[in-house]
């Protein structure tokens, strides 16, 4: 069965500062999407940046960009210039195709004014 | 406005006592799924449903119960309610079965408290 891994229940940042969530996961597919959701206190679930496993470039949106490590099974999240609307709960997901979507088990981000 | 759509938005029940959770989507998506969050345990899938009259279990079915009439509508339906139940549920829908192709759209959550 596939897994997903948050290591990071909690985190905090300075606004304007640069943080970095960890993520890793467990499949033996060779294709499959990772995915990074925003869950900030309105509880409404966002998608933030999407990988797909054969690309070898890392995904980026905007201030958001994940360093993909398909070797290692590591799929973090690098927040840049962080501001105080980051303030949310980040689920790492993947889905490997035949099963349906798994999360990891979110890492709380409070920004710092 | 293309969404996800859950009824009602909060639910304070009693053990025992039938309830339905509804979900609507607008968007034509064949996929749509039930999730509860529990803190500490991130999002958990309770079924899924990939077409209409086609649903399957996801990880943790029990004590719910699911239909697939029409396309847009996947309601969440509890027999019996406990406590154990008591936590924040989410309907999702995608385009597709699964994500790979389209993003899941969430619905807004519904907080539910069993007495």
């Amino acid at each position: 069965a596939q897994t997903v891994t948050q290591s990071q229940p909690e985190m905090s940042v300075q606004e304007a500062e640069t943080v970095t969530l960890s993520c890793t996961y467990d499949t033996s597919e060779s294709n499959y999407y990772l995915f990074w959701y925003k869950q900030p206190p309105s509880r409404q679930m966002i998608l933030v940046i999407r990988q797909e496993a054969y690309k070898q470039q890392n995904a980026t949106e905007n201030r958001f960009s994940v360093n993909f490590q398909k070797a290692a099974k590591s799929f973090s999240l690098k927040i840049s210039d962080s501001q105080l609307g980051d303030t949310a709960m980040y689920f790492c997901a993947s889905d490997v195709g035949n099963t349906p979507l798994v999360f990891g088990k979110g890492t709380r981000l409070s920004v710092i004014a | 406005e293309a969404q996800v759509t859950q009824n009602p938005r909060y639910l304070i029940t009693v053990t025992g006592k039938k309830l339905t959770v509804t979900c609507s989507q607008n968007m034509n998506h064949e996929y749509m799924s039930w999730y509860r969050q529990d803190p500490g345990l991130g999002l958990r899938q309770i079924y899924y449903s990939m077409n209409v009259e086609v649903t399957d279990k996801g990880d943790v079915p029990e004590g719910y119960k699911v239909s697939r009439k029409e396309k847009r509508n996947f309601p969440l339906i509890l027999e019996s309610p406990s406590p154990n139940q008591t936590s924040l549920y989410f309907c999702a829908s995608s385009l597709f079965w699964t994500s790979r192709y389209n993003e899941q759209f969430f619905g807004p959550g519904t907080r539910l408290t069993v007495l």
